[in-house]
C-alpha cells in the first residue's frame, strides 16, 4: 500500500546546526509530496511541497527535493534556530482522493 | 486572510455520548477534510467534502459522520463515543476541485481536542 516513513526522533541539535530529516515513500503512481510542521498546541502548517520528480520545494530556509529514483523527500535546513523546535510531518497524496498519508512525525529540538 | 477555524477548542464527553465538532474553511475554499490525530496512531484521514458532497472516506466506523453546509462549513459528528476516540481532530480546507488543479495543499486549523472520560 501507499505509505510514508520518516526517521525516528527526537532529533536534538544546537542552534545554527545543519538539519536533515529523512523521508521515504511507497506509492502506486506519482504522488504529490508535502512537509508540514506542528508547533506545540497548534495544528499543522504547510512548510513546502513538490508535485513532480526533481521539483524542489522551499520555504523559510527549509528545502526538500522530490527524488523519484530513491522515492525520497528529505527535509534540510542550513542553520536551525530555537524557534524551529516542532514536530515535522512528511506526507503524500495520490490521485484525486483528498487523502493525505502522513509519516509518523519527527520531533526536532533545537538548543541555544 | 482568516485561516481555518475550528470549534470548540476542547470538548469533554463521556462514553456513549455524541460529539459535534465544527469547522469553517478559508474564504474561497470549498473542500473540507477531517483528520484524527490520536496518540500512538498518528494522523489518519477521516472524511473529505467538496461543495456539499462527500468525496472520500477513511477507514473509520459509520458512527463517524459529517456534513458540509451551503456556506462550505462542516460538522463532524461522532456517535456512541468510546475511550479510543480521544484525540485531536483536525480540519483542513483547500480550493475547489473544479479549479482543475489537483492535489492543492490542504491548510489546517488548530484542531478540537476531544477527551472521553
Amino acid at each position: 500500500g501507499n505509505s510514508v516513513t520518516q526517521m525516528e526522533g527526537p532529533v536534538t541539535l544546537s542552534e545554527e546546526a545543519f538539519l536533515t530529516i529523512n523521508c521515504t515513500y511507497t506509492a502506486t503512481g506519482y504522488p504529490s509530496l508535502f512537509w508540514y510542521v506542528q508547533y506545540p498546541g497548534e495544528g499543522l502548517q504547510l512548510l513546502l511541497k513538490a508535485t513532480k520528480a526533481d521539483d524542489k520545494g522551499s520555504n523559510k530556509g527549509f528545502e526538500a527535493t522530490y527524488r523519484k529514483e530513491t522515492t525520497s523527500f528529505h527535509l534540510e535546513k542550513g542553520s536551525v534556530q530555537v524557534s524551529d523546535s516542532a514536530v515535522y510531518f512528511c506526507a503524500l497524496i495520490l490521485g484525486n482522493t483528498g487523502k493525505l498519508i502522513f509519516g509518523q512525525g519527527t520531533t526536532l529540538q533545537v538548543k541555544p | 486572510e482568516a485561516g481555518v477555524t475550528q470549534s470548540p477548542t476542547h470538548l469533554i464527553k463521556t462514553r456513549g455520548q455524541q460529539a459535534t465538532l465544527r469547522c469553517s474553511p478559508i474564504s474561497g475554499h470549498t473542500s473540507v477534510y477531517w483528520y484524527q490525530q490520536a496518540l500512538g496512531l498518528g494522523l489518519q484521514f477521516l472524511l473529505w467534502y467538496d461543495e456539499g458532497e462527500e468525496r472520500n472516506r477513511g477507514n473509520f466506523p459509520p458512527r463517524f459522520s459529517g456534513r458540509q453546509f451551503p456556506n462550505y462549513s462542516s460538522e463532524l459528528n461522532v456517535n456512541a463515543l468510546e475511550l479510543e476516540d480521544s484525540a485531536l481532530y483536525l480540519c483542513a480546507s483547500s480550493p475547489p476541485v473544479r479549479s482543475g488543479i489537483r492535489n492543492q495543499p490542504q491548510h489546517f486549523g488548530d484542531g478540537t481536542r476531544l477527551s472521553i472520560l
